[in-house]
């Protein structure tokens, strides 16, 4: 079974502009989650979708973030513009049907805004 | 405010021996906790798990205890290999098992 993959693996922009990162969860998964994870912290939900539809975006900072999960498949999340406290990790995931909590994590995105 | 704390930043242990990784919570609607390990330049990945309505939950050199009363759980795990040597979370939910709130991790060194 593949796992969660994402791109780019690394990421420099400078403070103002835009990037744009790219998920595809495991077959089958119909729970998508993106994670921001700042150095020395624990990974932050920004939002999770269920199939194509969003359960929860309390934590999304929505003046700049944006997250799309087109035909409840892949799934991008945005910024514009970045500010420099955006760097970070940005982690997908995913989860499977059925009982288990369990979350399949993708390598990351390594944000770096200068 | 972080609902889920480790305040161990870091843990050195001699191969063979026992890590001990705590984790303390402060929302009693947490009902389901896991352990995730992280290894660098990867994302975490699933450990193990145990529901609230035990208190140990065992799979192989891995235990989680948890104690509801003290709002805390603990990741055991014997005996201590090198391998073993990695960032480890704990995250707790509520109810729909939905958003999981991590803590901050401890890393993790395991002494040949």
């Amino acid at each position: 079974e593949a796992g969660v993959a994402q791109s780019p693996r690394y990421k420099i922009i400078e403070k103002r502009q835009s990037v744009a990162f790219w998920c595809n969860p495991i077959s089958g998964h119909a729970t998508l989650y993106w994670y921001q994870q700042i150095l020395g912290q624990g990974p932050k939900l920004l939002i999770q979708f269920q199939n194509n539809g969003v359960v929860d975006d309390s934590q999304l900072p929505k003046d700049r973030f944006s997250a799309e999960r087109l035909k409840g498949v892949d799934s991008t999340l945005k910024i514009q513009p970045a500010k420099l406290e955006d760097s970070a990790v940005y982690l997908c995931a995913s989860r499977s049907p059925g009982f288990s909590y369990e979350q399949y994590f993708g390598p990351g995105t390594r944000l770096t805004v200068t | 405010d972080q609902q889920v704390k480790q305040n161990s930043p870091s843990l050195s242990v001699q191969e063979g021996r026992i890590s001990i990784l705590n984790c303390d919570y402060t929302n009693s609607m947490f009902d389901y906790f896991l352990w995730y390990k992280k290894y660098p330049a990867e994302g975490p990945t699933f450990l193990i798990s145990i529901s609230s309505i035990k208190d140990k939950n065992e799979d192989g050199r891995f235990t989680v205890f948890l104690n509801k009363s003290a709002k805390h759980l603990s990741l055991h795990i014997v005996p201590s290999q090198p391998g073993d040597s990695a960032v480890y979370f704990c995250a707790a939910s509520a109810n729909t098992g939905n958003q999981f709130y991590f803590g901050t991790g401890t890393s993790l060194t395991v002494i040949p």
